[in-house]
């Protein structure tokens, strides 16, 4: 069964660099049928679209956030990886991870997230 | 900048069918949006409900589904339960490849 974990400090200085990986066990990351993404969760706010990857490389990211994010992929230790610069409060939210189900054939097309890690909080603060 | 739009808050009564809606600050939301849904109780992971518009995640009940009325994406909960009390989050995949989540609807079962 596929799962996906998170890890990271679950605090960061404003103006420094989140950091984040997700290891993904039961599966492997490459696979040509997903991408591999980032969601969060601010408190007591909704889920908002980070970005995503997939085993190759090919990154796509919120515009709103495109400026500050860099996701990577290690295919050699299944995992991938969320970096979130120059972050402030406005950062600190519920951190996920989810699988992104992109594939498709003939009329048949895929679009959705199937599996989530637990998520793991960040905060921003001094 | 493209913005999804769902209802703040819903109310249904035990048994009662309630249809949450989802849509585009500009446009109409097609099946080629792929729309999905999520439900999530506080303090827990999402979990997904459904893709594709109107497909069932895996061991979703048939009382769950989705569809497209009029210009937005729909879920309809048909008999709603205590435990179905959530927010509920649409989803839609932009051909850029971008993915947009819409803001939650909260669901009360009262």
């Amino acid at each position: 069964q596929l799962q996906l974990q998170e890890s990271g400090p679950g605090l960061v200085k404003p103006s420094e660099t989140l950091s984040l990986t997700c290891t993904v066990s039961g599966g492997s990351i490459s696979s040509s049928s997903y991408h591999w993404g980032w969601i969060r969760q601010p408190p007591g706010k909704g889920l908002e679209w980070i970005g995503n990857i997939y085993y190759s490389g090919s990154t796509y990211y919120n515009p709103s956030l495109k400026s500050r994010i860099t996701i990577s992929v290690d295919t050699s230790k299944n995992q991938f990886s969320l970096r979130l610069s120059s972050v402030t409060a406005a950062d600190t939210a519920v951190y996920y991870c989810a699988r992104h189900v992109t594939y498709g054939a003939g009329y048949y097309y895929f679009y959705y997230m199937d599996v989530w890690g637990k998520g793991t909080t960040v905060t921003v603060s001094s | 900048q493209t913005v999804v739009t769902q209802e703040p808050s819903f109310s249904v009564s035990p048994g009662g069918t309630v249809t949450l809606t989802c849509g585009l600050s500009s446009g109409s939301v097609s099946t080629t949006y792929y729309p999905s849904w999520y439900q999530q109780t506080p303090g827990q992971t999402p979990r997904t409900l459904i893709y594709s518009t109107d497909t069932r995640s895996s061991g979703v009940p048939d009382r769950f589904s989705g569809s497209i009325l009029g210009n937005k994406a729909a879920l309809t909960i048909t008999g709603a339960q205590a435990d179905d009390e959530s927010d509920y989050y649409c989803v839609l995949y932009m051909r850029s490849g971008i993915w947009v989540f819409g803001g939650g609807t909260k669901l009360t079962v009262l």
